[in-house]
């Protein structure tokens, strides 16, 4: 069965600073993987994915992630942060017969 | 369309007591998720459904959760002999196939006094 590891339980950074929030998984052939956000006091919204073809994966807000099969990574980063990004994120993965396996989420402060 | 919707939007019981949690996932999605979030926590998956097939049950913390699913549509997680510890917000998901990408529900804020 997969697992998702997100290394950071927090991140503060600074606004327009760029960031990065890792995630990793556990090895398997065919996989599909998926960024969420959760704004305060808000639910869980799907960020972006990947299924196929193109590694490189953005969203409508500026956020990108890139799927590399040798690190087992889908490492999330965006440019130049805004104080609106202040949210949780979320990694998930599934194989591709089997449910989605969520990480332990990432808290993303943006300091002024 | 309309999305997966959960009722009641909070729930304040007394320790001991049951309560049931009902989620509408979006037709014609087959795979339906429970899961729990606690404060500072991060989504603790509790059931979940794909089909006809038998739910898979990993997650549930303890033989005072059950869930069913009617149909292949409706939902309700119960808790029994309710716990302090029981409180979070009860998540609903629900997707097109297991594997798809989630939609999730508002969510049910459970408070045990």
């Amino acid at each position: 069965a997969q697992s998702v590891t997100q290394l950071d339980s927090q991140v503060p950074v600074f606004e327009e600073a760029p960031v990065e929030l890792r995630c990793n998984y556990s090895s398997s052939v065919s996989v599909y993987l998926f960024w969420y956000v959760q704004y305060p006091n808000q639910g869980l919204q799907l960020l972006l994915k990947y299924l196929s073809g193109s590694t490189l994966v953005e969203s409508i807000n500026g956020f990108e992630a890139e799927f590399n099969k040798s690190q087992t990574s889908f490492h999330l980063r965006k440019p130049s942060v805004h104080i609106s990004d202040t949210a949780e994120y979320f990694c998930a993965v599934s194989d591709r017969d089997d449910k989605i396996i969520f990480g332990k989420g990432t808290r993303l402060h943006i300091l002024p | 369309g309309a999305g997966v919707s959960q009722s009641p939007s909070n729930k304040v019981t007394e320790k001991g007591k049951d309560v049931e949690l009902r989620c509408d996932p979006i037709s014609g999605h087959t795979a339906l998720y429970w899961y729990r979030q606690s404060l500072g926590q991060g989504l603790e998956f509790l059931i979940y459904f794909q089909g006809n097939s038998a739910p898979d049950k990993s997650g549930l913390p303890s033989d005072r959760f059950s869930a069913e699913r009617t149909g292949g549509s409706v939902s309700t997680l119960t808790i029994q002999r309710t716990q302090q510890e029981d409180s979070a917000v009860y998540l609903c998901a629900s997707s097109f196939l297991a594997a798809y990408e989630q939609y999730f529900g508002p969510g049910t804020r459970l408070t045990v006094t």
